[in-house]
């Protein structure tokens, strides 16, 4: 089993609507969780992260975490055709301090 | 505040030939990592200093692979020699020591290797 676990898309949503990126972890003692967002021959860019339970918002964005069912999810709302990416999910282990990434999901937003 | 600057932007290698890739950290940095991105998949760890110390090497394939990271600022990464299936991007990021967990860290623009 992967330690983040992403579904590769790509998600194709129309512009407007809102899309839900889903990632699942493996160490239960992961403390920090982070979303970023890589455009096509570019390197990533954080976009959110969340420490505690429920919801965080910012902007368009919102992050979603739920500890127990392991799982983080990014939503996008009025989704526009310049958030077209690969999101990347990553969470900071309880062990080696380091960040490990999913292997994303690409995201296509059509006008 | 200059970001995580890295160099060179592209390279292409015969197999078999050396290659370095050179990483200079945001300024008072002290933890720095060298992440590999294949195709397709995340970024994976390969290293990860704290000043000049490697303390997080074992994703490193030590026959070809080595690191340093001199004065606890720049740091190269070098393959000796370089294999068809090294070609991917590598990539530098660095954060404030013990912070990574809180608040990520931010990515250099990536070396892209083809090895042909």
């Amino acid at each position: 089993q992967k330690e983040v676990e992403q579904n590769s898309g790509p998600l194709s949503v129309p512009e407007g609507a809102i899309a839900s990126l889903n990632c699942t972890y493996s160490d239960r003692g992961s403390q920090s969780f982070f979303w970023y967002r890589q455009y096509s021959g570019k390197s990533p860019e954080l976009i959110m992260f969340i420490y505690s339970n429920g919801d965080k918002e910012d902007g368009r964005f919102t992050a979603q975490l739920n500890k127990a069912s392991q799982y983080v999810s990014l939503l996008i709302r009025d989704s526009q055709p310049s958030d077209s990416a690969t999101y990347l999910c990553a969470v900071n282990t309880e062990y080696g301090n380091k960040l490990v990434f999913g292997a994303g999901t690409i995201l296509r937003v059509k006008s | 505040e200059a970001g995580v600057v890295q160099s060179p932007r592209y390279k292409i290698i015969e197999k078999k030939q050396p290659v370095a890739f050179w990483c200079n950290p945001i300024s008072g940095h002290n933890t720095l990592y060298w992440y590999r991105q294949n195709l397709g998949q995340g970024p994976e760890l390969l290293i990860r200093y704290e000043n000049e110390e490697a303390v997080d090497d074992s994703q490193l394939p030590k026959d070809r692979f080595s690191a340093e990271r001199l004065k606890g600022v720049d740091s190269t990464l070098k393959i000796q020699p370089a294999e068809l299936g090294d070609s991917a991007v590598y990539l530098c990021a660095s954060s404030l020591e013990g912070r990574q967990g809180d608040y990520g860290y931010t990515f250099g623009s990536g070396t892209r290797l083809t090895v042909v």
